[in-house]
């Protein structure tokens, strides 16, 4: 089935650690995108990336980077998690044209840092 | 900047009732809208989206949006709520012509029998 495929679901990460989510896409989108989802606060941009070789900064993006090494594949890399950054995180990407606009999701990746 | 207000953070509704979720938006400019859903443990997934074509906007499920320039609204609505209704709503701007977007808090709906 086409889509966004994020890997792990869930994990429990011990704070300090170092922690990549994994995201791949095969619509061939341009657009790629990570978003942290937390109660209350609906999602918020961590980074994103408008095509392959490219990334920004969203609105939250201290205490985490991405890499766009290729159209497919967007990871998300926790360099030394702290027991804020739990939360569920989506990937998303779209086609990056005006017409549009529209994102498809993962099914996200729930982290729990202790 | 363009962001969204969505004004209720809960709504609970019986089923075979109306649904109303509210969104004010703020944009210098015409602004594309969306409104998304998210069932439990699950992604985001388009119910439907406004562009500058018509203002009434027919979405998935039976949901259907209107887009108010001049309340700066797009209310989401269902004229009958199903059990499955039952999911957390965002109202979202877009913000860049990339798709970079910003979401709104989230509504949560409950139904119930």
């Amino acid at each position: 089935i086409a889509g966004i495929t994020q890997a792990p679901t869930s994990q429990i990460l011990a704070a300090g650690r170092r922690m990549t989510l994994r995201c791949t896409q095969d619509m061939r989108h341009n657009a790629m995108y990570w978003y942290r989802q937390d109660l209350g606060l609906g999602l918020r941009l961590i980074h994103y990336s408008n095509t392959a070789g490219t990334t920004g900064k969203g609105e939250v993006p201290d205490g985490y980077s991405v890499s766009r090494a290729n159209t497919d594949d967007f990871p998300l890399t926790l360099a030394s998690a702290v027991p804020s950054q739990t939360s569920v995180y989506f990937c998303a990407s779209s086609d990056g044209t005006a017409n549009t606009g529209e994102l498809f999701f993962g099914e996200g990746s729930r982290l729990t840092v202790l | 900047a363009q962001s969204v207000t969505q004004l209720d953070s809960h709504v609970s509704v019986s089923e075979g009732t109306p649904v109303l979720l509210r969104c004010n938006y703020s944009s210098s400019y015409s602004p594309s809208l969306f409104w998304y859903v998210q069932h439990p443990n699950k992604g985001l997934q388009l119910l439907l989206k406004y562009t500058s074509a018509a203002t009434l906007v027919k979405g998935i499920n039976g949901f259907e949006a209107e887009f108010k320039k001049s309340e700066t609204s797009f209310h989401l609505t269902k004229p009958s709520a199903h059990m499955s209704d039952a999911a957390e709503y965002f109202c979202v701007v877009r913000t860049d012509s990339w798709g970079k977007l910003q979401f709104g808090a989230g509504t949560q709906v409950v139904v119930t029998p």
